[in-house]
């Protein structure tokens, strides 16, 4: 079947430690966005690609970084600048940067710092 | 500044009755409205959307939307709520952001409790 798969699903960091959060989709998606779900606060972009070798930033990339080396991976790295990294984290992506289409996500990862 | 706004946290109901999840924008030009439903600890499903055409837009699990372009609205609704149906519910609206395409913008979320 094709879809979004994120890994993993729960995540625990130590205070300074980096962590690298992976997102892959078989669907043939140009583009993939990471967001930041925090209660109450909906969801925001960190970070978005639109295809291979190339990404931007979106509302809140301060202290993260990501890499789209091949089409089907779009991974995100939670640095130790971000200084509160404890939120649930969804990958989406998008057939093509040309069309209104709605996006699918993966099932999430929970980072938690310990 | 393109926004979204869902003006209640929680909408409760009783199993049966309506239900409507309220949801306003704005936007610069014409507006794309989605609609998301997320259930704990998962991420966010597709429910309908509205890019042109038709105010009322049927979707998944029973769910429509009325697009109000007076009252840029976009409201969420169900004729008969089920208790299944109690969940997170996002609307979101896409933005143009320096040329990218299909970026969205999200609310803050309702959450939806139907009591049996």
């Amino acid at each position: 079947d094709g879809g979004i798969t994120q890994s993993p699903k729960y995540l625990f960091r130590k205070e300074g430690q980096n962590v690298t959060l992976s997102c892959e989709q078989n669907l043939n998606h140009d583009a993939m966005y990471w967001y930041r779900q925090d209660p109450g606060q909906g969801l925001r972009l960190i970070y978005y690609s639109q295809i291979v070798n190339d990404f931007q930033k979106g509302d809140i990339a301060e202290g993260y970084s990501v890499s789209r080396e091949k089409k089907e991976s779009f991974p995100l790295t939670v640095t130790s600048a971000q200084k509160n990294p404890t939120a649930f984290y969804l990958c989406a992506s998008t057939p093509d940067r040309g069309h209104i289409t709605e996006a699918f996500f993966g099932q999430g990862t929970r980072l938690t710092v310990v | 500044a393109q926004s979204v706004a869902q003006p209640e946290d929680q909408v409760n109901v009783a199993e049966g009755n309506p239900l409507t999840v309220k949801c306003t924008y704005s936007v610069s030009g014409n507006p794309y409205l989605f609609w998301y439903v997320q259930y704990p600890n998962r991420g966010l499903q597709f429910l309908l959307k509205y890019i042109t055409g038709d105010n009322l837009v049927k979707g998944s699990y029973g769910f429509e939307a009325e697009f109000n372009k007076s009252q840029t609205s976009f409201h969420l609704k169900k004729p008969s709520a089920l208790v299944s149906d109690s969940a997170l519910y996002f609307c979101a609206v896409r933005r143009s952001y320096g040329g990218a395409t299909n970026k969205l913008i999200f609310g803050t979320g309702t959450l939806l409790a139907v009591q049996p």
